[in-house]
């Protein structure tokens, strides 16, 4: 497997633009969970699903943030108007209850750094 | 306070060892992890230990756990500049597969 893959890498948009970032997770993990990584605030966890179902969304910081997970394989996470203070890193991760190991193992994407003008 | 706390910088020397260390809060606990974060990278699961354990070791780590006092470390032997990277400690409790991250720890290595 590929592993958990993301798009886009980088982004850079102006104040007010529309932001979505995607995510891929690996094949047959039923969890899938959105975080924000930032100097200030270290690593947030924003949402995460289970089975396609948003469980948990105490973490999306503002009613600008949604995210969604249509299908086993595709999530999105979406900002829409964007601000300065969204610029960090958000990363998506995956696991699975079938995980061999029994550990809860998260699997991390590579990233999306964004970063609002 | 947060859950998961841990140290944000640590700086060594090349050849030396490093000790990570991290305190957490929840007694129910089953694992205790930790992430490696290279630069420009994801984090990526290092080791982790179940809380029946006291130490783990593997190559070049070894995880101390006292459960008495909730407190977690990660000790990397030898540390090369290729251990330069942010660790993150974790807690994971049974029955939630949903951890809980500290604000991870910037290892520097230097010459």
């Amino acid at each position: 497997d590929a592993g958990v893959i993301q798009s886009p890498r980088h982004e850079v948009t102006e104040m007010g633009q529309e932001v979505t970032l995607r995510c891929k997770p690996i094949s047959g993990h039923d969890y899938l969970f959105w975080y924000r990584q930032t100097m200030m605030r270290g690593l947030e966890l924003l949402i995460y699903f289970n089975n396609n179902v948003p469980i948990d969304d105490s973490g999306m910081p503002e009613d600008r943030f949604s995210a969604k997970m249509p299908n086993a394989s595709f999530s999105t996470l979406k900002i829409q108007p964007s601000e300065p203070r969204d610029s960090a890193v958000y990363f998506c991760a995956s696991s699975s209850l079938e995980d061999p190991s029994r550990t809860g193992e998260l699997f991390f994407g590579e990233g999306s750094r964004l970063t609002v003008l | 306070g947060e859950d998961v706390e841990q140290s944000l910088f640590l700086s060594v020397r090349e050849g030396d060892s490093s000790v990570i260390n991290c305190t957490y809060t929840d007694s129910s606990s089953t694992y205790l992890y930790w992430y490696k974060q290279e630069p420009g990278a994801g984090l990526q699961l290092l080791t982790y230990i179940f809380s029946n354990m006291d130490m783990k070791q593997d190559q070049r780590l070894t995880v101390l756990l006292n459960k008495k006092d909730k407190h977690l470390s990660l000790r990397i032997a030898d540390t090369q500049t290729g251990d330069s990277a942010i660790y993150f400690c974790a807690e994971g409790i049974r029955g939630s597969y949903i951890p809980t991250f500290g604000r991870g720890t910037s290892l520097i290595v230097h010459p």
